[in-house]
């Protein structure tokens, strides 16, 4: 089945500075990969994915960016703030039906004033 | 809309006892699906129901039985709780894409402790 390995498991930025999250998978016909955002004590919320036909999506200032040749993909947050602080989790798709994922094991973003 | 909503939002169960976690969500999603989440472990799948009228295991299905009760519902139930039990549990929903997997959308969770 699929693993995805996510690090770092704690991050620590000063507020403006980019922070970058990094995730590897081992399944190769995996096709999607996103990022949920959880904030203490409420529920993950997508912020953003990327399938495999792309190398690079952005929104405003959190960007992801996939190498299916080394199997891993990346999340970029640009201009952190305070409001960024979270955990944030990446997860790929299992492949074989199910309409399932693998989460990794989530990164503590503290931005810092 | 009111999403994914799970009850009870908290329980203290003793050892040994039962109960059902419910999960319904109103935006007409084909799959469901629950996890938990430990420090330290992420999220992971317990069971999950592709479409009405199928369950499967997921990576931890071991004490947990579910019910996919129309399209709507999919509850969780532990028969005999055990502490190692204790932990967050989140029911969610997605739609599928033809084959395309999309987002999934997560209730607010069960905190639940088995003493």
């Amino acid at each position: 089945g699929e693993n995805v390995e996510q690090h770092p498991s704690t991050l620590s930025v000063q507020e403006g500075d980019s922070a970058v999250i990094k995730c590897t998978y081992s399944d190769s016909a995996s096709n999607y990969f996103p990022w949920y955002k959880q904030e203490l004590g409420k529920r993950p919320q997508l912020i953003i994915d990327i399938r495999s036909n792309v190398g690079e999506k952005k929104d405003q200032r959190i960007a992801v960016t996939l190498n299916k040749t080394a199997k891993h993909f990346s999340l970029h947050i640009t201009e952190t703030q305070p409001e960024d602080s979270a955990v944030y989790f990446c997860a790929a798709e299992v492949t074989g039906g199910g309409n399932k994922l693998t989460f990794g094991t989530g990164t503590q973003l503290k931005v810092e004033l | 809309n009111a999403g994914v909503t799970q009850t009870p939002k908290f329980q203290v169960l003793k050892t040994g006892q039962s109960m059902t976690l419910q999960c319904a969500q109103d935006m007409n999603h084909n799959s469901m699906y629950w996890y938990r989440q430990d420090p330290g472990m992420g999220l992971r799948l317990i069971y999950y129901s592709a479409s009405e009228g199928t369950t499967d295991k997921g990576e931890v299905p071991n004490g947990y039985n579910v019910s996919r009760l129309n399209k709507r519902e999919f509850s969780l139930r532990l028969e005999s709780a055990a502490p190692s039990q204790t932990s967050v549990y989140f029911c969610a929903s997605s739609h599928l894409l033809g084959r395309a997997i999309s987002e999934q959308y997560f209730g607010p969770g069960t905190r639940l402790t088995v003493t």
